[in-house]
């Protein structure tokens, strides 16, 4: 596609519920990236993908939080039992892994947990 | 850890007024450093890259200058209008691939 797209747009869920949030790359962009942006709080990393695998799972909040990637293409970021805690936009970023490494972001998914 | 500050957190000028952004980081081994403007609601849009050989990029009424020793960069916007209104976030991608993000610094154009 043109750019980076994420799916839903919005989520209202209630706690304790588990999530899914999608994010297709930009087609033939190796690496992939999950952000948090937290009301009142600056962008945080989640995770890292090359390829279909996560060299970097180390801004992951906790165990209640994973991703996986199929095809080197789309992602999903599950939030499993969600807590009110978790509301926040969540970014996907996408990049080439050689040259500029520029990352493309996507228009973020809100979650709001009730 | 790499730490990202922007200075000012909000900053309101008046239409035509050119201005300048300020990012600072604490971790001088970086690959490149990005800068992104965010409206409120949306994503983030990238509007300049500074690869870590570069000491500026510029695009349109845009300069960024990167000062990789001291950790510094700046955002210098030339006459203003009040589309620039956004939120303009630096952030910095070092050995780790992940982006280290400033939180922003929120500019109000006057018409």
């Amino acid at each position: 596609g043109a750019g980076v797209s994420q799916s839903p747009s919005n989520k209202v869920t209630e706690k304790g519920k588990d999530v899914e949030l999608r994010c297709d790359p930009i087609s033939g962009h190796t690496a992939l990236y999950w952000y948090r942006q937290s009301l009142g709080q600056g962008l945080e990393f989640l995770i890292y993908f090359q390829g279909n695998s996560a060299p970097d799972k180390s801004g992951l909040p906790s165990d209640r939080f994973s991703a996986e990637r199929t095809g080197g293409s789309v992602s999903t970021l599950t939030i499993q039992r969600t807590q009110q805690e978790d509301s926040a936009v969540y970014l996907c970023a996408s990049s080439a892994t050689s040259g500029l490494r520029e990352q493309f972001f996507g228009p973020g998914t809100r979650l709001t947990v009730l | 850890k790499q730490e990202v500050t922007q200075i000012p957190a909000a900053l309101s000028v008046p239409e035509g007024e050119n201005l300048v952004l300020n990012c600072s980081f604490t971790d001088s081994a970086i690959y490149n450093l990005q800068w992104f403007r965010q409206d409120p609601g949306k994503g983030l849009t990238s509007l300049l890259l500074i690869q870590s050989s570069q000491r500026e990029q510029t695009s349109g009424r845009l300069n960024a200058s990167l000062d990789k020793s001291s950790g510094r960069s700046t955002l210098y916007i030339a006459a203003s209008q009040p589309g620039d209104s956004a939120t303009y976030l630096c952030a910095v991608q070092g050995g780790a691939n992940n982006l280290f993000f400033g939180t922003g610094t929120r500019l109000t154009v006057i018409p």
